[in-house]
């Protein structure tokens, strides 16, 4: 199975600024996707990102807010924008291992301050 | 879309008793069932999956088993470690698309 590393692995930002959380595969995967999980709750899907296209957004997030890129097979960032401290979570990047369930990297916890 | 629903969302039990998850899901068209664990800090790690066309599931003290005519599916841990303790997050998926995730269940294992 895939596996992922994330970084940074933890963050403390101001308001107003933005964080770009980075997430490395160590095989060429068609999807990547992006996850919020807020503490205690489960996993919200933020977006879907395959390389070559624009990632796709789920309801209630927003490219300009969450944009992404996934400049080749094996890598993706997703930039939180703007951050308030609404915005303080734990962001997870996931990859689909073949037909199979996710692996997940280990997730960026952010606290906006 | 889909709709999954996670019970209990806590559960502690004593070591070397069982822990039973159970998740139902709405779409009769999800065909592939992942269980995840995400231990503090970290992130979720699939433990056990099952796909529609069977009915049970094991790997050593884990399984899973489904009812696709009642739409639920379970996590069965056995013989149960403090290690155990984490969340457990079942999930439902068709074809390996776009997976929808049930609440999670806090799982407390007492020495």
């Amino acid at each position: 199975s895939a596996v992922i590393s994330q970084k940074p692995s933890r963050d403390i930002c101001q308001r107003g600024t933005s964080l770009t959380i980075q997430c490395q595969v160590d095989s060429q995967v068609t999807m990547m996707f992006w996850y919020r999980q807020q503490p205690g709750q489960s996993l919200t899907l933020i977006a879907t990102a395959n390389q070559g296209s624009e990632a796709t957004y789920e309801s209630g997030f927003v490219i300009d807010k969450f944009p992404i890129s996934r400049p080749n097979l094996t890598f993706s960032t997703l930039t939180v924008s703007n951050m308030s401290p609404e915005d303080s979570s734990i962001y997870l990047c996931s990859a689909q291992r073949g037909q199979g369930g996710y692996t997940f990297g280990s997730g960026t916890r952010l606290t906006v301050v | 879309g889909e709709n999954v629903e996670q019970h209990p969302s806590t559960l502690s039990v004593q070591e070397g008793d069982s822990a039973v998850i159970k998740c139902t899901y709405s779409d009769s068209a999800s065909n592939y069932f992942p269980w995840y664990k995400q231990e503090l800090g970290k992130g979720p790690q699939l433990i056990i999956d099952i796909r529609s066309n069977v009915g049970e599931k094991k790997d050593q003290r884990i399984a899973v088993t489904l009812n696709k005519t009642a739409k639920h599916f379970s996590l069965h841990i056995t013989e149960t470690q403090p290690e155990d303790s984490a969340v457990y997050f079942c999930a439902a998926s068709y074809m390996g698309n776009q997976f929808y995730f049930g609440t999670g269940t806090s799982l407390t294992v007492i020495p």
